[in-house]
């Protein structure tokens, strides 16, 4: 993915974690926005952050998002064991021209 | 509330025509303000932006699949529809259509629920 994301994380819950979304000069660093998405097993994604740190309505201050340079990250404070889904970064590539999601990222609460 | 769903053939045959339509309810697609999107994710995979149109029916496509994709809209039934020619095994996916912010990192924040279309003899 022109996007990269760890593959995993875990956490116990009430522990906070980090999720990474590492992108380049033709994405991130080209002050594209960054949006966050959270998908469990079987269903749609769901909008969780949007243009690098908003969230909206109805998704819990815990989950805050961040961007500098040509990364981007999530944060998930208070660990819950709802959490647990897997989570994507997006942004847009202008070299490729085209919407780019990273690789996904799992989070297993311990 | 805005709605999305999905709708058509669950199975295609390879060299084959997919063809899937997306009513919106709740929402104009006439409105002017959002993107109308189709978003895939190959079985076990991430997720991969196809394209989107705008109000004016001017749709913008992945590259990747631009040769063989077509995104149009239906404004008098609320619809907007995908057809993606020339399939192989490697389009078999769950696809999502989607309501996006306008611009080019535009976020979807509306979201059908997906419908899995397997390519296969």
């Amino acid at each position: 993915s022109v996007l990269t994301q760890p593959p995993s994380v875990s956490g116990a819950p009430g522990q906070r974690v980090t999720i990474s979304c590492t992108g380049s000069s033709s994405n991130i660093g080209a002050y594209y926005d960054v949006h966050w998405y959270q998908q469990f097993p079987g269903t749609a994604p769901k909008l969780l952050i949007y243009t690098n740190n908003n969230r909206p309505s109805g998704v819990p201050d815990r989950f805050s998002g961040s961007k500098s340079g040509t990364s981007a990250s999530l944060a998930i404070a208070g660990l819950q064991a709802e959490d647990e889904a897997d989570y994507y970064c997006q942004s847009y590539d202008t070299a490729l021209r085209v919407l780019v999601f990273g690789g996904g990222t799992k989070l297993t609460v311990l | 509330q805005v709605q999305l769903q999905e709708s058509g053939p669950g199975l295609v045959q390879p060299s084959q025509t997919l063809s899937l339509t997306c009513t919106v309810s709740g929402a104009s697609i006439s409105s002017g303000v959002y993107y109308w999107t189709w978003i895939r994710q190959l079985p076990g995979k991430g997720l991969e932006w196809t394209g989107y149109i705008d109000d004016s029916g001017t749709p913008y496509y992945n590259p990747s699949l631009k040769s063989r994709l077509t995104i149009s809209l239906d404004t008098s039934k609320n619809q907007f529809s995908l057809n993606l020619k020339s399939v192989t095994a490697a389009d078999t996916a769950v696809y999502y259509c989607a309501r996006s912010q306008r611009g080019y990192s535009g976020f979807s924040d509306h979201w059908g629920q997906g419908t899995l279309v397997t390519v296969s003899s």
